[in-house]
């Protein structure tokens, strides 16, 4: 069956540092989605990919569609301690595309 | 102001016994899921509703029951049939299928 997964599981870095979560899927995927959960809360979407090869930016966060469009990344240029918290990505569901198959997340831990 | 309550926060079970999640939502969204979440690990599907009075089984199903009576309310019931409850539930709404997701702040089932 479909699997989506994503790499690392847990990743720690000193404030100022890149970081980057990659998400893989065995699938052709019509779009992704990102989401990210703080410690405690619920999910939160952060933005939606559509096209292959797409890159979107939000201030520090870089998006990345892969051109075969079974992979992304999430990339955060100088980390803060606010970007805390667990990065998931999301696609349609293979045969069930109104429902979303989540990866696993990156937990990312931000030292002060 | 627009969001999804759930209720109540916490929640506790004892053996045998059914019990209902209440989820919300004045969005006007068409769409709702209902996820489960176990620490640590990403977001599971147990149901989704793209509209009132039709849903459909996710990943994990059984133990489960849901309704869809009118467009804002998505109540999940966690019968005495699912063994292992324990868990964070979270419910979503989105304005269609496939669209991205609105999540509340969840509820945390144990057992007593």
């Amino acid at each position: 069956g479909q699997q989506v997964m994503q790499i690392p599981q847990y990743q720690h870095v000193q404030e100022g540092e890149d970081f980057t979560t990659y998400c893989n899927s065995s699938t052709t995927l019509s779009n992704i989605q990102w989401y990210k959960q703080r410690p405690g809360g619920h999910p939160v979407f952060l933005i939606q990919l559509v096209k292959s090869g797409e890159v979107k930016k939000q201030k520090r966060l870089t998006f990345q569609f892969g051109e075969a469009k079974k992979n992304s990344s999430l990339h955060i240029t100088a980390t803060q301690t606010t970007d805390v918290g667990t990065y998931f990505c999301a696609g349609p569901k293979e045969n069930a595309g109104n429902m979303l198959t989540f990866g696993g997340g990156t937990r990312l831990m931000v030292k002060p | 102001d627009g969001g999804i309550t759930q209720s109540p926060k916490y929640l506790f079970r004892k053996e045998g016994q059914n019990v209902t999640l209440s989820c919300e939502q004045n969005l006007n969204h068409d769409a709702m899921y209902w996820y489960r979440q176990d620490p640590g690990q990403g977001l599971r599907l147990i149901y989704y509703s793209q509209i009132v009075n039709d849903f459909q089984k996710g990943d994990i199903a059984e133990g489960y029951s849901v309704s869809r009576e009118k467009k804002e309310s998505f109540p999940l019931t966690v019968t005495s049939a699912q063994k292992n409850p324990t868990a964070f539930y979270l419910c979503a709404s989105s304005r269609i299928s496939n669209q991205p997701q609105h999540f509340g702040d969840g509820t945390r089932l144990s057992i007593l």
